[in-house]
């Protein structure tokens, strides 16, 4: 069964305290993987997508790299408002209109 | 930029009463989605549709859930006879990836609650 495990659940960190998010998945023939950025009551904004292993994707403080087995999102010197729930999400070889599945996410907070 | 609506932001209904959410994709795109997320858990997919007929549908889109593309911009989910168990975020998502590939577009979402 595909699966998504995003570690660690939770992190506090430093305002310029640089750290790496994980994301570990299990799918058979992957077509993409997502991260996206959730605040409280909101709907997952996207940030990334990235298709095949060796890709990387950068924007502003964030960076995502992708291998054959894992995905981090790694956020250099953050700021309070990158604070977020961040969810990693991955697509296999289903039909058209294939559904996405997400992780349970990694709550970042950053102090000032 | 585009982006995709939702409406009502927050729907509260008896037990046993329909629903109807009610999402406008992004203009462009031809795939569309619902999700939801029960509070403190995980975004989990609902149903997916293309080409005016659901493509995949998931174990929880039981006969209760229908979805309707009644004209050229509006994406509805209707719940027939709402259960307590349905209190959720429910968001309704687009894409415009070839094949459906590629990421989705998320709208703000519609708390629905049950009492």
């Amino acid at each position: 069964e595909d699966q998504v495990t995003q570690s660690p659940e939770a992190l506090r960190l430093q305002e310029g305290e640089s750290s790496s998010l994980n994301c570990s998945y299990t799918v058979s023939g992957l077509r993409g993987l997502f991260w996206y950025r959730q605040d409280p009551g909101k709907g997952p904004e996207f940030l990334f997508t990235l298709y095949s292993a060796g890709e990387e994707k950068e924007k502003e403080r964030l960076k995502a790299t992708l291998t054959k087995k894992e995905s981090f999102l790694h956020i250099t010197a953050p700021k309070p408002e990158d604070s977020a729930t961040y969810l990693c999400a991955v697509q296999g070889p289903y039909s058209s209109a294939s559904k996405i599945i997400f992780g349970s996410g990694t709550r970042l907070s950053i102090r000032p | 930029e585009p982006e995709v609506t939702q409406t009502p932001s927050h729907q509260v209904t008896q037990m046993g009463q329909e629903v109807i959410l009610r999402c406008v994709p992004i203009s462009n795109h031809l795939y569309f989605y619902w999700y939801r997320q029960i509070l403190g858990q995980k975004v989990e997919f609902l149903v997916s549709f293309y080409n005016n007929e659901i493509s995949e549908k998931s174990e929880i889109f039981d006969d209760q859930f229908s979805v309707e593309r009644p004209d050229g911009s509006n994406f509805t989910l209707k719940i027939r006879s709402t259960k307590l168990e349905d209190s959720a975020m429910y968001f309704c998502a687009s894409s415009g990836g070839l094949a459906g590939r590629g990421e989705q577009f998320f709208g703000p979402g519609t708390r629905l609650t049950v009492l």
